[in-house]
């Protein structure tokens, strides 16, 4: 069967720190990969895209990873503050559906 | 200011009641869609729409039904017939469903709780 998996337990980690999340999907080829932030009581926020001919995407702090081979996106917030505290969403394009699949989430909680 | 809006943000309804939530967008964007979030699970997809008077279903779409007479505008009706309605409803478009990998922009939802 097609998953997508966040791990469910919370991230809790030290200001300063690089946070790492991650994405693992069984049974999809991906077209594309997003990340988006959520913070409670609101609706997700967009955060990077990255295709399946693509291995990393930066944007300021954050930093993406894509291995299709692993079938796993790893997403990395460098110098973390406790700003970044929140729920951070994959979604898998997949190239024969109009759909976004949505992973569940993974609370990230950045201690001052 | 340009973005989606969602009303009302907590929304009661009682047993055997139609209940309509709204979702309006100024970003003059084709696509349109329901989400479903319950706690613990990723976002699951009720109903989307890729142009006016035009909609499909999603993957749970039993319970639900949409209309989308303006652009702008895609309410969703929670009907009698979804018998565990309680969950926070996200509405979110993109500028086109064809074209790939393209970005969603959220509402701020609206929790729909039980009486």
């Amino acid at each position: 069967s097609q998953k997508i998996e966040q791990n469910s337990e919370a991230l809790n980690i030290q200001e300063g720190k690089t946070a790492t999340l991650t994405c693992n999907y069984t049974n999809y080829s991906p077209a594309y990969l997003q990340w988006y932030r959520q913070d409670p009581g609101r609706g997700p926020v967009f955060l990077l895209l990255i295709r399946e001919n693509e291995k990393e995407k930066r944007k300021e702090r954050l930093k993406v990873t894509f291995d299709t081979t692993l079938k796993q996106s790893l997403f990395h917030i460098t110098a973390s503050q406790p700003a970044d505290s929140a729920t951070y969403l994959c979604a898998l394009l997949v190239d024969s559906s109009y759909k976004l699949i949505f992973g569940s989430g993974t609370r990230l909680l950045v201690r001052p | 200011d340009g973005g989606i809006t969602q009303s009302p943000k907590y929304l009661f309804r009682k047993e055997g009641q139609n209940v309509t939530l709204s979702c309006e967008q100024n970003l003059n964007h084709d696509a349109m869609y329901w989400y479903r979030q319950d706690p613990g699970q990723g976002l699951r997809l009720i109903y989307y729409s890729q142009i006016v008077n035009d909609f499909q279903k999603g993957d749970i779409a039993e319970g639900y039904s949409v209309s989308r007479e303006k652009k702008e505008s895609f309410p969703l009706t929670v009907t009698s017939a979804q018998k565990n309605p309680t969950a926070f409803y996200l509405c979110a478009s993109s500028i086109s469903r064809g074209q790939r990998g393209e970005t969603q922009y959220f509402g701020p939802g609206t929790r729909l709780l039980v009486l």
